[in-house]
């Protein structure tokens, strides 16, 4: 089940904050997160695991509700680097697939 | 630079044509995966192997197939190619097979077929 991500497409000025959710119906095991700019591989950004604590680094961290079976990306100050498309993959317990959502398109302009 | 190779960078064929791509992961990682990225579109998980095993199988098609040989490398195979096939396919690589385990791609592979 692919999970789904909000909002699809974001336009922030730089300095401004943003927030992309990705919500699964099933039980969540871990939740990645990744960047990719057009024609580019995806970059990782970081991993929640189940029962984990929030992750970040620099400004971009993220959450992980296991209530909600939601996990949210907060990217703080934005930089025009961090235009891109943003994927979560999420999975199960017990799996190995990592299954993506559609994606965010964020795009940071001056 | 995630240490993952990919081979062809571009690969233009014909429709029924067969074709195959090949990745060679990151040092120390014993998992490949592979992935379709249609235009503008997300990620669609193909096949994960493990040292060797397949672990793994998403929506690949039967006209597709893929192996992992005791170096490690991995081999996607696409036969009786369509132009719905046309994509990025993206190999990636871990250290582990389960749940919880960071994958890093390699910059993929675009086959276009005409």
């Amino acid at each position: 089940q692919q999970p789904v991500q909000s909002p699809q497409a974001v336009i922030l000025r730089e300095g401004e904050d943003a927030v992309i959710n990705c919500s699964s119906s099933k039980a969540l095991y871990s939740v990645h997160w990744y960047r990719q700019k057009h024609g580019e591989a995806p970059v990782f950004l970081m991993i929640l695991l189940k029962g984990g604590e929030q992750k970040g680094h620099d400004k971009i961290s993220a959450s992980f509700n296991e209530k909600k079976q939601q996990s949210s990306l907060y990217l703080t100050a934005s930089q025009l680097s961090y235009s891109g498309t943003y994927f979560c993959g999420t999975e199960h317990t017990g799996g190995f697939k990592t299954i993506f959502g559609a994606g965010t398109r964020l795009f940071v302009k001056a | 630079d995630s240490g993952v190779t990919q081979t062809p960078k571009h690969l233009i064929t014909a429709t029924g044509q067969r074709v195959t791509l090949r990745c060679s992961p990151r040092s120390g990682d014993l998992s490949v995966y592979w992935y379709q990225q249609s235009l503008d579109q997300g990620l669609q998980f193909l096949i994960q192997y493990y040292n060797g095993e397949e672990r793994a199988k998403g929506n690949i098609l039967e006209r597709f197939s893929a192996q992992q040989f005791p170096d490690l490398h991995s081999e996607l195979n696409l036969s009786s190619l369509e132009l719905g096939d046309s994509a990025l396919y993206f190999c990636a690589s871990s250290v582990g097979a389960g749940a919880g385990n960071e994958q890093f791609f390699g910059p993929g592979t675009r086959l276009t077929v005409l």
